[in-house]
């Protein structure tokens, strides 16, 4: 039983490169969400998703993009890394929205 | 919104029940209260949740006091790997749609 995948588990990245962060779930949760977590700041949460095909911001969207094409994947989209954005994230599905979250072992960013 | 607050570390002896307080004075009727925590460099790990009636589960209990406005996390017999932060969070509804938001949480770290 996979859960949830994230890929990569880390990547060091050029400022100004493309980057997209995998997020992958095998249990046909509906929902699905991305965090960012800094040290001193904690989770935050970047984008949702209700269900496939709806998406919604969180409290830190700027620079940032999700799509969801289908059910399972959830990918996150920085269009033009900035150092700032060197943080670990975290992918997270749920059943339903504010059901009880499984979250991914997370990717290392670090944005040069 | 209804917010949370956490002492920002607490300490126990190991064998001996960990107990975590968390206020939401303003949760409102259908917020529930949910409790996970994160094991260092791990992602966030579900534990509990409860609307108004306590609740116990392989993990933890959950006290939930009358007036709603407060809540304890029971570790009943408290181990080395219980060490963690521990985040207590309620609902937030917003246009419709529900997302999960951490605080800042409470460091617990349980000495032999």
């Amino acid at each position: 039983i996979a859960g949830i995948t994230q890929a990569p588990t880390s990547q060091i990245l050029a400022a100004g490169r493309r980057m997209t962060l995998r997020c992958t779930q095998d249990m046909r949760h509906n929902a699905m969400y991305w965090y960012r977590q800094d040290l001193g700041l904690g989770l935050r949460l970047i984008h949702y998703s209700n269900t496939a095909g709806t998406t919604g911001k969180g409290e830190v969207p700027d620079g940032y993009s999700v799509s969801r094409a289908n059910t399972d994947d959830f990918p996150l989209t920085l269009a033009s890394a900035v150092p700032s954005q060197t943080s670990v994230y975290f992918c997270a599905s749920s059943v339903r929205l504010n059901t009880e979250a499984f979250f991914g072992q997370g990717t290392r960013l670090t944005v040069v | 919104d209804a917010k949370t607050t956490q002492p920002p570390s607490m300490d126990c002896a190991e064998g001996r029940a960990a107990n975590l307080p968390c206020n939401h004075s303003t949760i409102s009727g259908n917020e529930y209260v949910y409790w996970y925590r994160q094991i260092h460099s791990q992602g966030p790990q579900y534990i509990i949740h409860g609307l108004k009636n306590n609740e116990t589960n392989e993990m933890a209990s959950l006290i939930i006091t009358e007036d709603r406005k407060s809540s304890t996390l029971i570790l009943p017999h408290a181990t080395l790997r219980d060490t963690a932060v521990y985040y207590c969070i309620v609902r937030v509804d917003y246009s419709s749609a529900s997302k999960i938001i951490f605080g800042s949480g409470t460091r617990l770290s349980i000495r032999p």
